[in-house]
């Protein structure tokens, strides 16, 4: 069955230093891909997408992406985190068993941040 | 303000009573979604439409629950008879045939006490 696996709850980071989230995903065919971040009383922000192609993606607020078939992983990277990117972070694939591609969602990391 | 709305944002509600939530999608987008958020976990799909028809639902949805799109345009999700468990965040998105980009509204918080 489709999935996708975030292994990390929680990770807390101080402002300033590099970022890395893990995201693992099991899909039979190459998955599309997404990054949202979802902030206390905020609706889920779309960061970035993976379709095809290039395997390092850019999105939002400086973040990127690097899609790793070998390794099944999608993990989202920042060279320098900001206090404001405190926040819950979910990876998601589209559900090719459904016809219309509902999200599949892994059960998020959260994301804190030192002074 | 041009993005997917939900209403009410907040629910309590007493066990055994019915409940309905409302989503307005971005005016263009032809497809919309619902999702159901419990803590601690990541969103899980409920029931999908295509304009005003509903092309598939999750095995999460129950009898209780009943989705409608009547003109294509909002959609109401409405819970018969409410049970704690049903005590969730619920998401509604939306995005644009021929894209695979949903976007989410800020959801309706429901309580079930």
């Amino acid at each position: 069955a489709q999935s996708v696996t975030q292994p990390d709850i929680h990770i807390t980071v101080s402002e300033g230093a590099s970022l890395e989230l893990r995201c693992n995903y099991s899909y039979g065919a190459t998955p599309y891909l997404f990054w949202y971040v979802q902030s206390p009383g905020q609706g889920l922000q779309l960061l970035l997408k993976y379709f095809s192609g290039d395997t390092l993606v850019q999105g939002i607020k400086g973040f990127e992406a690097e899609f790793k078939r070998s390794q099944s992983s999608f993990n989202l990277r920042k060279p320098s985190v900001h206090w404001s990117d405190a926040a819950e972070y979910f990876c998601a694939g589209m559900n090719y068993g459904g016809s219309q591609g509902n999200l599949i969602f892994g059960k998020g990391t959260k994301l804190s941040v030192k002074p | 303000d041009t993005g997917v709305s939900q209403d009410p944002r907040h629910k309590i509600t007493k066990r055994g009573q019915n409940v309905t939530f409302r989503c307005d999608p971005i005016s263009e987008h032809n497809r919309l979604y619902w999702y159901r958020q419990t803590l601690g976990q990541g969103p899980e799909f409920l029931t999908y439409f295509q304009n005003e028809a509903q092309l598939e639902k999750s095995r999460l949805l129950s009898d209780r629950f009943s989705a409608e799109r009547p003109k294509g345009s909002f959609s109401t999700l409405e819970i018969q008879r409410t049970e704690q468990g049903d005590s969730a965040m619920y998401l509604c998105a939306s995005s644009l045939y021929g894209t695979d980009e949903q976007y989410f509204g800020p959801g309706t918080r429901l309580t079930v006490t």
